[in-house]
């Protein structure tokens, strides 16, 4: 069974503060991205990274930078956070040639900053 | 620039009825057009899916209408179901040179009650 797993489910932080989201995929993808959740405004593409780090900006990428070291994981980092950052995060994974650009998600990291 | 437009934000609908979600894109390079279901505390699913060559597809109590010269597509979901309160996502990709990105619309937030 294909898995997308998070650090984090809930994850309160202050202003200012450096936060790390992580993420893991099992599926061997070359492709996975970040994205934040928030209602009303959908699935928002933050950072998505092709291949071991490598990375490209998505929408909304400011406030955000991205780390991927190893295929099988995808940082997040908030190099300080702010409130307007009070989210609710997503992983994703893929891989070139799936059918409809299929994307697997984990469970999401609710974040607060404070 | 919101460049997949889904409506309505919201849903209730009673149980056996007709949910129907409406989905407008502006890329007419887009050629995948996914709909996600997510339930709350998951991440979302892919549910069903279509190419803009058919105008519809029928997959159990969901089916997808597609228009390609109104840049129009819809889910319905058929006989509803307490079981598919959930949000749903439209989204939209392209097969080549989009990089497995989603676009993906706002959200509805579906209720179906007893």
């Amino acid at each position: 069974d294909v898995k997308v797993t998070q650090s984090s489910r809930y994850l309160v932080k202050r202003t200012g503060e450096k936060v790390f989201l992580e993420c893991v995929q099992d599926m061997d993808h070359e492709n996975m991205f970040w994205y934040r959740q928030d209602p009303g405004l959908g699935l928002r593409l933050i950072y998505f990274s092709y291949d071991v780090k490598m990375k490209e900006k998505g929408d909304i990428p400011e406030g955000y930078s991205v780390s991927r070291e190893k295929k099988e994981r995808f940082s997040l980092i908030l190099e300080s956070a702010s409130t307007n950052q009070t989210s609710m995060y997503l992983c994703a994974s893929s891989s070139p040639g799936r059918a409809y650009n299929e994307q697997f998600f984990g469970p999401g990291t609710r974040l607060t900053v404070l | 620039q919101q460049q997949v437009k889904q409506s309505p934000q919201s849903l209730i609908v009673q149980k056996g009825g007709i949910s129907i979600i409406n989905c407008a894109y502006e890329n007419t390079a887009f050629d995948y057009f996914p709909w996600y279901q997510q339930f709350p505390g998951k991440g979302p699913a892919l549910l069903i899916a279509i190419r803009p060559d058919v105008s519809e597809k029928k997959e159990g109590r969901f089916t997808i209408s597609f228009n390609k010269s109104a840049k129009q597509f819809s889910l319905h979901i058929m006989d509803s179901q307490p079981g598919d309160s959930a949000t749903y996502f439209c989204a939209a990709s392209m097969q080549r040179g989009g990089g497995n990105k989603l676009t993906f619309g706002t959200g509805t937030q579906l209720k179906v009650e007893l």
